[in-house]
């Protein structure tokens, strides 16, 4: 069965580096997500994209943030300049279409900021 | 702003018990709600998606219901197993945009 793969698995990093998180988002699908869960909380979505654009994004997204599909398979989350708040667990998703599709999610990459 | 709420929070049940998980949702116009199910450390697992103009989803074990206008929803899960604990996670999308909120979830633990 397809599935939304993402990599790596745990990163951890040090305040102020820029990390990339990378995500593999089922083949057929055309929208892509990234939501993040700070341990202890909900899950937040971050944005949203689709056609080689954000679609939607949260207030969470800032200038810190930027998203990238650099290639037909890869979405990947830039964390510009990393802050300790950034640490959480980052997921990323895929849907066939947008609205009415089940949002499909990878197993997530647990970051930790020093 | 859309906030969403499950309750309760935990919930432990003997093996074989049916059990209701619920949310509720301060908006009523969504486009709809999802339920997943969350393993610890893990990602989460679709389990039913109910669209805005529908009533109820049924998968296997699992029934979960919409009631838009009072902006609630309810995951029932029918004769529990210890391989459902889990955390239970309630979403919803809005009419304007692609973003599940979510809820807090409810954590389910199944005693043999």
């Amino acid at each position: 069965e397809p599935e939304v793969t993402q990599t790596p698995s745990h990163q951890v990093t040090q305040m102020g580096q820029e990390v990339i998180l990378r995500c593999v988002p089922i083949s057929n699908h055309l929208y892509f997500y990234w939501y993040r869960q700070i341990l202890g909380q909900k899950v937040e979505f971050l944005v949203s994209f689709y056609n080689n654009e954000i679609s939607e994004k949260s207030e969470i997204f800032d200038d810190q943030f930027s998203v990238e599909r650099p290639d037909g398979s890869n979405f990947t989350l830039k964390i510009r300049s990393t802050k300790l708040e950034d640490s959480a667990m980052y997921f990323c998703a895929s849907s066939e279409r947008g609205l009415a599709e089940t949002q499909y999610f990878g197993p997530g990459t647990r970051l930790l900021v020093l | 702003k859309q906030e969403v709420t499950q309750i309760p929070a935990a919930l432990s049940v003997p093996e074989g018990e049916n059990l209701v998980l619920n949310c509720s949702f301060t908006d009523s116009a969504i486009y709809n709600l999802q339920w997943f199910r969350q393993d610890p450390g893990k990602g989460l697992t679709s389990l039913l998606l109910i669209q805005s103009s529908q009533r109820e989803q049924t998968s296997g074990r699992l029934n979960a219901s919409l009631d838009k206008s009072s902006g609630r929803s309810t995951l029932y899960i029918a004769a529990s197993q210890p391989g459902d604990s889990a955390t239970y996670l309630c979403a919803v999308t809005g009419q304007a945009g692609t973003a599940l909120i979510f809820g807090k979830g409810t954590t389910l633990s199944v005693s043999s």
